[in-house]
């Protein structure tokens, strides 16, 4: 079958660092896409990663290892407008989206 | 403001009712699918359509149906609601499948069956 691994909860200070992984097994692999997620809201891209290493995007940055399955998104100098579910996304072999369950970040002033 | 709009917002539907979920974009895009979020669950896919006039099947599409006559307008139709469809359902859209094409949602309709 096809999973999506990723904390359910996280918590972090304002202007502090903080990095939310995701693992995968997925019937082929085509890319991962993170996206955010506010309360109440749609989710909104954030980043894709289709090669191997760290692509970064302002204060957003994310990893990929497809060898290990692995992604993480590393978010820097937190702002309390950060505070979201962040959803990591896999496309598989029939180029559709398979989803994480998202983990929710709480950020602390 | 192009983008992707849903209809209704939210909805109280009594079990066994018919309902068609409302989608639309003005991108262009060509590809657009119906997810369900649950709480506690990943975006799930129902049906999508890779281009006006085809659909397929998504991860859960039992209970569910959709048409896609033109690039713009993609409903969700339940033919006959069981309280199991209670859900947030966004629609979304992206230029194709393949490479950087990010999809893009819609701001959801909450549907509760009682």
């Amino acid at each position: 079958g096809q999973n999506i691994d990723q904390p359910t909860e996280m918590t972090a200070t304002e202007g502090a660092i903080v990095q939310i992984n995701c693992t995968y097994q997925t019937s082929g692999f085509n890319g991962l896409f993170w996206y955010q997620q506010h309360a109440g809201e749609a989710p909104t891209f954030l980043s894709y990663n289709v090669l191997d290493g760290l692509e970064e995007k302002g204060r957003f940055s994310s990893f990929l290892s497809r060898s290990k399955g692995y992604s993480y998104l590393l978010l820097k100098e937190l702002q309390m407008k950060d505070s979201a579910s962040y959803l990591c996304a896999v496309r598989d072999s029939n180029y559709q989206l398979i989803w994480g369950a998202g983990t929710k970040l709480i950020i602390k002033p | 403001i192009a983008g992707i709009t849903q209809a209704p917002t939210s909805q109280i539907l009594a079990a066994g009712r018919r309902m068609t979920l409302r989608c639309t974009q003005d991108m262009r895009h060509n590809a657009m699918y119906w997810y369900r979020q649950d709480l506690g669950l990943g975006l799930r896919l129902i049906h999508y359509s890779n281009t006006a006039g085809t659909t397929g099947k998504g991860e859960v599409p039992d209970g569910y149906s959709v048409s896609r006559a033109n690039t713009d307008d993609f409903p969700l139709t339940l033919a006959s609601a069981v309280p199991s469809q209670t859900s947030v359902y966004f629609c979304a859209s992206s230029t194709g499948q393949e490479g950087y094409n990010e999809q893009f949602f819609g701001p959801g309709t909450r549907l509760t069956v009682l």
